[in-house]
């Protein structure tokens, strides 16, 4: 089945910091990546749609020069949170589905949980 | 705005009890799909529903899209504690390849 790695698992760093987070699909080629924010007891919020080789789209009141996002491969999208604060901590999963035909389900990374001391 | 409310948020029964989880909508979507989340890990796909009224088994979880494919629910048969985790529902918009997320049921079995 489709794949999709995230790495790294776990990041605690101090604020200020700016911290990469990559996910790659394993085993398909996904033009299209999404990116989402989980806060602890609460659901996925999508933050952004990263397209390779074009400009994510951001979702409303995710601010794009906080939250970089790279999709320079059809197998690699990159966020990167940049000048990380406290209230960045949270659980950070990417997502992607395989291009054959429609409604395919996205298929999930193990997340990123980003702790900002 | 949240585009899918799912209920209850949180449940809590005995080993070999049935359950429903639904989850709610007014908008219309082109397909809707149920995961589970365990602790510290990203969603598993269990289901994908994409046919008005349509019902899909997986052993003992019932998955059923509502007619006007506004609303699911998901039915756990003898429940174990196994099934404990966070279940989500996400709809797809016609034409949009984006999900949306419900508020997700958190399910606790207890042996």
């Amino acid at each position: 089945g489709a794949v999709v790695s995230q790495h790294p698992s776990w990041v605690i760093c101090k604020s200020g910091t700016s911290v990469k987070i990559e996910c790659r699909s394993l085993d398909f080629q996904a033009t299209t990546m999404f990116w989402y924010r989980q806060f602890p007891k609460q659901s996925l919020m999508l933050m952004a749609t990263s397209n390779e080789g074009s400009k994510a789209t951001y979702e409303q009141g995710v601010e794009k020069d906080k939250f970089l996002i790279n999709h320079a491969s059809l197998t690699l999208s990159t966020l990167t949170v940049t000048s990380a604060h406290p209230e960045d901590s949270s659980f950070y999963i990417c997502s992607a589905s395989p291009p054959a035909g429609a409604n395919q389900p996205q298929h999930f990374g193990d997340g990123t949980r980003l702790s900002i001391l | 705005t949240q585009l899918l409310e799912q209920s209850p948020q949180f449940l809590s029964i005995q080993e070999g009890e049935n359950l429903t989880v639904y989850c709610n909508s007014s908008s219309v979507f082109s397909s809707l799909q149920w995961y589970r989340q365990e602790p510290g890990e990203g969603p598993v796909l269990l289901v994908t529903v994409v046919t008005g009224g349509e019902v899909k088994k997986l052993k003992r979880l019932t998955f059923q899209f509502g007619d006007a494919r506004k609303d699911s629910s998901l039915h756990i048969t003898a429940a174990q504690p196994g099934d404990t985790g966070l279940y989500l529902c996400a709809g797809a918009l016609f034409g949009n390849e984006k999900l949306t997320f419900g508020t997700g049921t958190r399910l606790t079995i207890i042996p």
